[in-house]
This record gives C-alpha cells, structure tokens and sequence, in this order.
C-alpha cells in the first residue's frame, strides 16, 4: 500500500469551531488531492496541490482551504465548520497529473454537530 | 467538474455469473480511465486502468474495455466471488472526476 497516512481518523466537532485535516505521504508523489465522500455523489474534489505552495481549487472547494508547505504534507482546514461538512474526507496521492493513477489514504470520518 | 455517469447504482448477482459496470463521459479529451474498489471503512484502491490507446485490457477475472467514439468504458467481473462485493468507482482523471460508484453484492 501506497504510504499514506491520515489524521484524526475520525473526529466530532461543533459547529463554527476550526478544524485541520492532514494528509501524509511518504511517496514523494508531487500530486495530493483531498476528496469528501457522501451518499449518492462518490467523490467529490476539495483542493488539489501540484507542488509545494501551489494549489488549486476543486469542485466544492468553499468553505475549505488547504496549504502545503512540504512535499509530505497536505492540510485541509475548514475554518468554520458547519453542519454541511460533516462527511468522510480521503486524501489522495499521485506520481504524475491525469494520466496517472491515484492512491489513496483511509479517510478521516468528520462529524458537525 | 466532468459529468460522469456510472450505471447501475446498486448490482446484485449469483456467485460464479459476470457482473458489468458501465461509466460514460463527455470531454473528448479525456484518455486515462481507471476503475477503483472501495471496502467497507477503506480508501479506494486502483483495480485496473486502461488508455486510450487500446480498446481492453484485462486482469485475471476483471477487464475493462473503452469505446472513444462513444465516449463509455466499462468494467466487467467474472466469476464473481463473495470478495468482490464492495463498491466500485470509475474516474475521468483529465477531469478530475469520480462516478457516484456502484455496490456490488455477491450472493452466495
């Protein structure tokens, strides 16, 4: 398995309260990519990084930010959480761009009370 | 992102028959298809992948095959077994785009 690692792997919260996710590799992978996961709609993207301090936005991407500061790590902070939020959340890591595969961590369960 | 759209939703089939999974897409583009399987409280994990420069490949019971012109690939398993059941996605990577998946359950 890809190394991966995600933290917490499960977490409860409130609502308005912050809330950093991280991601972890240990691939050297220049690609990470931060995912929710809820019923009916797969996996929708958040933020993706191409390299470190370059990042870009995925398709439901307000309400999060995320930061790379080093190749191994990818933070994704919900600065306020709300209700909304409360999914599973996967990081993912690929060697290339879209023509390579990615492989992912075991997700970070989120919930908003 | 990319629509894509995976069919069916749910799959229920006898152990031992084939079972099929199909995902369609728009952006001619697009030229890297990879099918992933995901288990309970797991990350998806990359089954297979095909591109564009061919029409199927397979591995062991699964394969996949891709129609550029009409813009689907599907997956297909065969000789199902209990361990197969799971969920299945499909991804458009060019676009950054995952099916909603499709759970597979093998009956025994």
């Amino acid at each position: 398995d890809a190394g991966i690692t995600q933290s917490p792997r499960h977490k409860v919260t409130e609502t308005g309260t912050p809330v950093t996710l991280r991601c972890h590799q240990t691939e050297n992978h220049r690609y990470m990519y931060w995912y929710r996961q809820d019923p009916g709609h797969g996996l929708r993207l958040i933020h993706y990084s191409y390299g470190v301090k370059d990042t870009d936005k995925g398709e439901v991407s307000d309400g999060y930010s995320v930061s790379r500061s080093k190749t191994e790590d990818f933070l994704l902070t919900l600065e306020s959480a709300t209700s909304s939020q409360t999914s599973v959340y996967f990081c993912a890591i690929s060697e290339g761009g879209t023509n390579q595969p990615q492989h992912f961590g075991d997700g970070t369960r989120l919930s908003i009370l | 992102g990319e629509n894509v759209e995976q069919h069916p939703s749910t799959l229920s089939v006898q152990e031992g028959d084939s079972a099929v999974i199909k995902c369609t897409y728009s952006d001619s583009a697009s030229n890297y298809f990879p099918w992933y399987k995901q288990e309970l409280g797991k990350g998806p994990q990359l089954i297979i992948d095909i591109r564009s420069n061919v029409g199927e490949k397979k591995d062991q019971r699964i394969a996949v095959t891709l129609n550029k012109t009409a813009k689907h690939f599907s997956l297909h398993i065969t000789e199902t077994q209990p361990e197969d059941s799971a969920v299945y996605f499909c991804a458009v990577p060019y676009k950054l785009s995952f099916g909603a998946g499709t759970t597979v359950t093998v009956r025994a």
